[in-house]
């Protein structure tokens, strides 16, 4: 029962590298986004998809990428990380429209410094 | 686009009954989530609404009303490991799901 995997879980990166969050979903869940989750701001969708060659962007997106080839996978790419994306990143699935849960990752903490 | 309300902080006594309320403007509905975040850990499913009316399940009930965009969380029998943060969140057109700012409850005893 893994659900939803995403990798790593602590990272610290210096201002300009780039770095990928892996998700990854066994539930064969059509519905996977990203979100980031800053004091005071709540839980923000940065990035979202609702199927394998489909992504959309949420209420965040600047500075980050996304790519869906599969129905399992859906990383965010940081293409030159900041300062300002210091947060925890949590990756969820649902299924579809139908689906009346969303499943969380255990979360990604990283440190931009 | 979507726009959803919460009290950012709540304080109930162990034991006792809460209400948290959440109020939302979206263009297109289709469900409301309520989850439940202890600190340092992801949140953790406690109900979907879709349609309107109250749903109880054990000591969490959640209410909806479509017309009036709002809901309620209601938490009985309050317990000190009840103390975390509570979100709502709203599922829109194209399926995006969004999520308020959420409210911090702390549960003295």
């Amino acid at each position: 029962n893994a659900g939803v995997t995403q990798t790593p879980k602590f990272q610290v990166l210096k201002t300009g590298q780039s770095m990928t969050l892996q998700c990854a979903q066994d539930m064969n869940h059509e519905y996977m986004s990203w979100y980031r989750q800053d004091p005071g701001m709540g839980l923000r969708l940065i990035h979202y998809s609702v199927g394998a060659g489909i992504t959309d962007q949420g209420e965040v997106p600047n500075g980050y990428n996304v790519s869906r080839s599969t129905t399992e996978d859906f990383p965010l790419r940081l293409l030159s990380a900041a300062p300002s994306q210091t947060s925890v990143y949590f990756c969820a699935s649902r299924r579809g429209s139908l689906g009346n849960t969303i499943y969380f990752g255990e979360g990604s903490w990283l440190t931009v410094v | 686009g979507q726009n959803i309300d919460q009290p950012t902080e709540m304080t109930a006594t162990e034991g006792a009954i809460v209400q948290i309320n959440c109020t939302y403007q979206t263009s297109g509905f289709n469900g409301l989530f309520w989850y439940q975040q202890h600190a340092g850990e992801a949140p953790t499913f406690l109900s979907y609404n879709v349609l309107d009316g109250l749903e109880e399940k054990g000591r969490f009930s959640s209410f909806l009303s479509r017309s009036k965009g709002y809901s309620y969380l209601l938490l009985k029998e309050l317990q000190m490991k009840d103390s975390a943060s509570y979100l709502c969140a709203v599922t829109g057109g194209y399926q995006k799901v969004t999520f308020g700012t959420g409210t911090k409850l702390q549960v003295i005893p």
